[in-house]
């Protein structure tokens, strides 16, 4: 029973260029969560997402950033025009249902650089 | 505000030596739940336990448990004659009835088990 993918596993970009960061759920899964970790501090949410909607994204930054879990195919994270800030651990966990009594499994996370 | 609190920054110890996470939780809801999650040094997120707020019972499992006291906002978790393999950082999390799908995370506390 494999458990949430993401990759790249690691990912490198100039500043101004775009990141494509994919997440696909475990087998069963369809709610779909983002976090970020910037060096040194926790796990922050960014955006909560089923398949075809968004549920949440009070946590994602206005610009440059977007999320979207099409019908078919992975949840993607999208950083436009990447700027040295926001080099950080982004994670992807998923859950059966969306609730309090859910547990949210995390994947190993992409690890964004930005030079 | 700081919903989730994990005071110690890094834990040395010594092989087969016990060691205690503080985690130290703030909210106003009566339904809420908890969660241990390890990130060993390979970098994933590794679920370790949830609780609830009306379960405050201490559990154990192996060389792992966990003391629950709402009396004192704490969820504490102890390692039992740890091991090299115990090196990670732990995150303590916090999810509320008000908004049930988002984790607050502490800021991890990094143990580092001496052989």
């Amino acid at each position: 029973n494999a458990g949430v993918m993401q990759n790249p596993r690691h990912l490198v970009r100039r500043r101004g260029q775009e990141a494509r960061l994919r997440c696909s759920p475990m087998k069963g899964h369809s709610h779909v969560y983002w976090y970020r970790q910037l060096p040194e501090e926790g796990l922050k949410f960014m955006v909560y997402l089923q398949k075809e909607n968004i549920i949440d994204e009070s946590g994602m930054p206005k610009e440059r950033f977007s999320a979207e879990f099409p019908k078919e195919g992975p949840s993607i994270l999208r950083i436009q025009q990447v700027v040295r800030g926001d080099s950080a651990a982004y994670f992807c966990a998923s859950s059966p249902t969306s609730g309090l009594t859910d547990t949210q499994y995390f994947g190993p996370g992409t690890r964004l650089t930005v030079l | 505000a700081q919903k989730v609190t994990q005071a110690q920054t890094e834990i040395s110890v010594v092989e087969k030596e016990d060691v205690t996470l503080d985690c130290v939780y703030e909210t106003r809801d009566t339904t809420y739940y908890l969660f241990w999650y390890k990130q060993p040094p390979s970098g994933e997120l590794v679920f370790l336990i949830r609780r609830n707020s009306f379960d405050e019972q201490n559990e154990i499992s192996g060389r792992y448990s966990w003391n629950f006291q709402k009396s004192t906002s704490s969820f504490n978790f102890t390692i039992t004659a740890s091991q090299v393999v115990d090196s990670a950082v732990y995150f303590c999390a916090l999810s509320e009835m008000a908004n049930d799908y988002k984790l607050s995370f502490g800021a991890g506390t990094t143990v580092t088990v001496r052989a």
